[in-house]
Formats: C-alpha cells, sequence, structure tokens
C-alpha cells in the first residue's frame, strides 16, 4: 500500500524553465509534508516543508503547493539550474498512535538540460 | 556540526554472515531512524527510536533483522543472517521532536549480499 506516490519516475527540463514535480497521498492523517533532495552516494537532504494548514510555501526558487482536496502536492522550481539535477523524494507525516510516521515517495529523477 | 555519520559506507557480504552496521546521530537529536533504499521500494521506514527508546519497528522486515541504541550517540542495525534480498542502501537519519524539523540523514551504508 503506496501511502505516497511519484507518477514520474523521470524529469527532464531545459535549463532556466520551470521544473514541477509531482505528489500524491492517500492518508488524511498526514500533517506535515516535505521535499527531500539526493545526490548520487549521498543522503537525502531536507528542501523545503509545508504544514497542512497551508497551502504555499515560498523558499528562494522553491516553491511547494499543497490541495489538501486533492491530496496532491508539488514542488515548483524556477529558474531551473543544472545543479538542481538529482532525485527528489516527497514525504508525509502523520502522528499515528503516538508513533511518528514519514512515508516517502519512490522520487522522481531530474535533469536539467544546459 | 559533522552531521549524521554512518559506518562503513559499503560493505560486500557472503550469504548467511551477520552484518553490523552503525549510525552517529546528530547531538542533540532525540529522534532517530532507520530507513531502507531499494529500487523495488524505494525508501521505507525500518524502525525509529525516541531517547534510546524503539518506538516502532513494524518495517522491520524479519526477525532476522535487529535494532538498538546503546545511548544517545551510537545506534546499530544487525542482519543476522543476512540474505542476497537484504542488499540495499541503509540510512541513518536523525531529528529533534517538532513534526516540521526535517530528518538529516547520514550518506548510507551500500550493503551487498552475494
Amino acid at each position: 500500500d503506496q501511502q505516497v506516490k511519484q507518477n514520474s519516475p523521470s524529469l527532464s527540463v531545459q535549463e532556466g524553465r520551470i521544473s514541477i514535480l509531482n505528489c500524491d497521498y492517500t492518508n488524511s492523517m498526514f500533517d506535515y509534508f516535505l521535499w527531500y533532495k539526493k545526490y548520487p552516494a549521498e543522503g537525502p537532504t531536507f528542501l523545503i516543508s509545508i504544514s497542512s494548514i497551508k497551502d504555499k510555501n515560498e523558499d528562494g526558487r522553491f516553491t511547494v503547493f499543497l490541495n489538501k482536496s486533492a491530496k496532491h502536492l508539488s514542488l515548483h522550481i524556477v529558474p531551473s539550474q543544472p545543479g538542481d539535477s538529482a532525485v527528489y523524494f516527497c514525504a508525509a507525516r502523520a502522528l499515528i498512535q503516538g508513533a511518528q510516521k514519514l512515508v516517502f515517495g519512490q522520487g522522481t529523477r531530474l535533469t536539467i538540460n544546459p | 556540526d559533522a552531521g549524521v555519520i554512518q559506518s562503513p559506507r559499503h560493505e560486500v557480504t557472503e550469504m548467511g554472515q551477520e552484518v553490523t552496521l552503525r549510525c552517529k546521530p546528530i547531538s542533540g537529536h532525540d529522534y532517530l531512524f532507520w530507513y531502507r533504499q531499494t529500487m523495488m521500494r524505494g525508501l521505507e521506514l525500518l524502525i525509529y527510536f525516541n531517547n534510546n527508546v524503539p518506538i516502532d519497528d513494524s518495517g522491520m522486515p524479519e526477525d532476522r533483522f535487529s535494532a538498538k541504541m546503546p545511548n544517545a550517540s551510537f545506534s546499530t542495525l544487525k542482519i543476522q543472517p543476512s540474505e542476497p534480498r537484504d542488499s540495499a542502501v541503509y540510512f541513518c537519519a536523525s531529528s529533534i521532536w517538532d513534526r516540521g524539523s526535517p530528518l538529516h540523514f547520514g550518506n548510507g551504508t551500500r550493503l551487498t549480499v552475494t
């Protein structure tokens, strides 16, 4: 049962354009959503997060949008840069029966073409 | 801040051998997580600790897997006996208690069981 889904395993974008990465979830108990970025041979690093009480959070070139009714969130990167090429993981957090649950999607490999 | 430190970075072992993975969390973090990354299942939570106490081990695949946290600065994940299907990258992560706080990941241990 995949509670967090990233349906696009890969995405290719021209440098300078907008990159949009998508994520869908099924559990309405999730109340925090996070995006992580991962380079080869390194651990995931935190990028940006959003609380379920908000619909948008912006940090520099990165903006996360949350649509609770659709159980969908997206990460926008504008403008895209070559250094943004990495695997991006969406994650959702819930407190269930006293235990923190942080569930990750499968990841989307983003390639920025010069 | 040295970040989360994992050792070894790579481990190659034969089926049936015992494998021990090690993790030193960030000082002051009271949560520690063990994740496993595979192509098929992405990043999946194995177990997590709060103040050195295991809280949720429902993700531990089998009795062959065990994890300990004898003190706030050290944790181990042991597989005994190891099997080829255990081959994966194992990540340790730590965080402070705050539902919005991100996890900080180590660089992982790539385990290959032949």
